[in-house]
């Protein structure tokens, strides 16, 4: 498959334990944030999103975390496994006009579960 | 219910040519966006279509065009090709007139200018 991130910061983690993958952004008009998760050869696909007036949303094994003063955005990811390798991106996006608004990317970072 | 496609799925084209990529939305979807994802990189915008009008531009220069259709599907067009322009172009799709602002990608079309 296609490599997604050849130069990318990696973060390597014990199949069972919990990653941490943090984002810093710019934008402080962003109003939402989202965190999608690449495999090879594959188009981003959505884990989960929090709007700036939240600063804590959780999903399925999935934490995401907003300190808006320091325009910090992480991911949590419990009990990590195989299929969660992958290069995961942190995403902005301004106050909602209206559907599909441009979506801003941070750089990545690779995940690799070991077993 | 077929996600967002797109093709073809890799194209190899010289330096100065033109090539045309093709994006068909999940169904349901009548918003297109198309970005550039550099190896390496996290995908830059590019553009948006809506009711087959751009509506939103990135920083990307006049060789870069596009067109929606009235099925909602698009085709981004890149003339003059440049070394530069080698990445995987994604296509991602969304739903106007409701209150999710999420958009699925499709795998994405890989572009080598030689």
């Amino acid at each position: 498959g296609e490599s997604v991130g050849l130069h990318l910061p990696t973060l390597s983690v014990q199949e069972g334990d919990n990653s941490i993958i943090n984002c810093a952004y710019s934008n402080s008009a962003s109003d939402y944030f989202i965190w999608y998760k690449q495999e090879s050869g594959k188009g981003p696909q959505f884990i989960i999103d929090i709007r700036s007036n939240m600063d804590k949303r959780q999903g399925q094994r999935v934490t995401v975390l907003l300190n808006k003063t320091v325009k910090h955005l992480s991911l949590q990811i419990a009990a990590t496994q195989p299929g969660d390798s992958a290069v995961y991106f942190c995403a902005e996006t301004p106050i909602l006009k209206a559907a599909g608004n441009k979506l801003t990317f941070g750089g990545g970072t690779r995940v690799l579960v070991k077993p | 219910d077929a996600g967002v496609t797109q093709s073809p799925t890799h194209l190899i084209k010289t330096r100065g040519q033109q090539v045309t990529l093709r994006c068909s939305p999940k169904s349901g979807h009548d918003t297109v966006s198309w970005y550039q994802q550099a190896l390496g990189q996290g995908p830059q915008f590019i553009f948006q279509y809506y009711e087959e009008e751009e509506r939103q531009r990135g920083n990307f220069p006049d060789r870069f065009s596009g067109h929606q259709f009235p099925n909602y599907s698009s085709e981004l067009n890149v003339n003059a090709l440049l070394l530069g322009d080698s990445a995987l172009y994604l296509c991602a799709s969304s739903a106007s007139g409701t209150a999710s602002y999420e958009q699925y990608f499709g795998p994405g079309t890989r572009l080598t200018v030689t």
